[in-house]
């Protein structure tokens, strides 16, 4: 069964702290997402990856950096935490290749509060 | 820049109605993809369609991407109450590194 896993369902942090999201997928997929959802804005694509030490930007990446060192591993940081960053995160990943490029396992999310 | 526009944006029904929820765009996709996510949980992935034209079943889920591929429905037959959660709907570009566009989402309660 496909499986993706984030170290974390809930955190709060304070401003300021530097914060870490770990997202583990057990499928062997060469993609992985971060995305943050907030009420009334949906789903937005922070940074993706395509393949290790590998990182594209999404729509919304300033705040963030990731890091991926391992193709089953990818890390969302964020180096100093605001209350405007207080979100759901949702990790992603998918395979390569045609429609499977867009057919995305989501782990069960991170609730994050910055305070 | 691609838009996916979904409507309702909420739908309150009983327990054994039908109901129909829509995906559009005025762009092209060349796959696009359903998910449902309950509450506190991330999207889980109902199905993906390809084909302009093509009609899905799940269970009591049918799934339909319109001919110029820009466009979708998912209608639900005499819907229970655990339906319940948002609908997203997300397209592919058309080159393998395009970004996946989601919608906003339907969000469907069904009442007992």
């Amino acid at each position: 069964d496909v499986k993706v896993t984030q170290s974390s369902r809930y955190l709060v942090k304070r401003t300021g702290e530097k914060v870490f999201l770990e997202c583990v997928q057990d499928m062997d997929h060469e993609n992985m997402f971060w995305y943050r959802q907030d009420p009334g804005l949906g789903l937005r694509l922070i940074y993706f990856s395509y393949d290790v030490k590998m990182k594209e930007k999404g729509d919304i990446p300033e705040g963030y950096s990731v890091s991926r060192e391992k193709k089953e591993r990818f890390s969302l940081i964020l180096e100093s935490a605001s209350t405007n960053q207080t979100s759901m995160y949702l990790c992603a990943s998918s395979s390569s290749g045609a429609a499977a490029l867009y057919e995305q396992y989501f782990g069960p999310g991170t609730r994050l509060t910055v305070t | 820049t691609q838009l996916l526009e979904q409507s309702p944006q909420f739908l309150s029904i009983q327990e054994g109605e039908n109901l129909t929820v829509y995906c559009n765009s005025s762009s092209v996709f060349s796959s696009l993809q359903w998910y449902r996510q309950e509450p506190g949980e991330g999207p889980v992935l109902l199905v993906t369609v390809v084909t302009g034209g093509e009609v899905k079943k799940l269970k009591r889920l049918t799934f339909q991407f319109g001919d110029a591929r820009k466009d979708s429905s998912l209608h639900i037959t005499a819907a229970q109450t655990g339906d319940t959660g948002l609908y997203l709907c997300a397209g592919g570009g058309e080159t393998s590194y395009d970004k996946v566009i989601f919608g906003p989402g339907t969000s469907l309660s069904v009442i007992p």
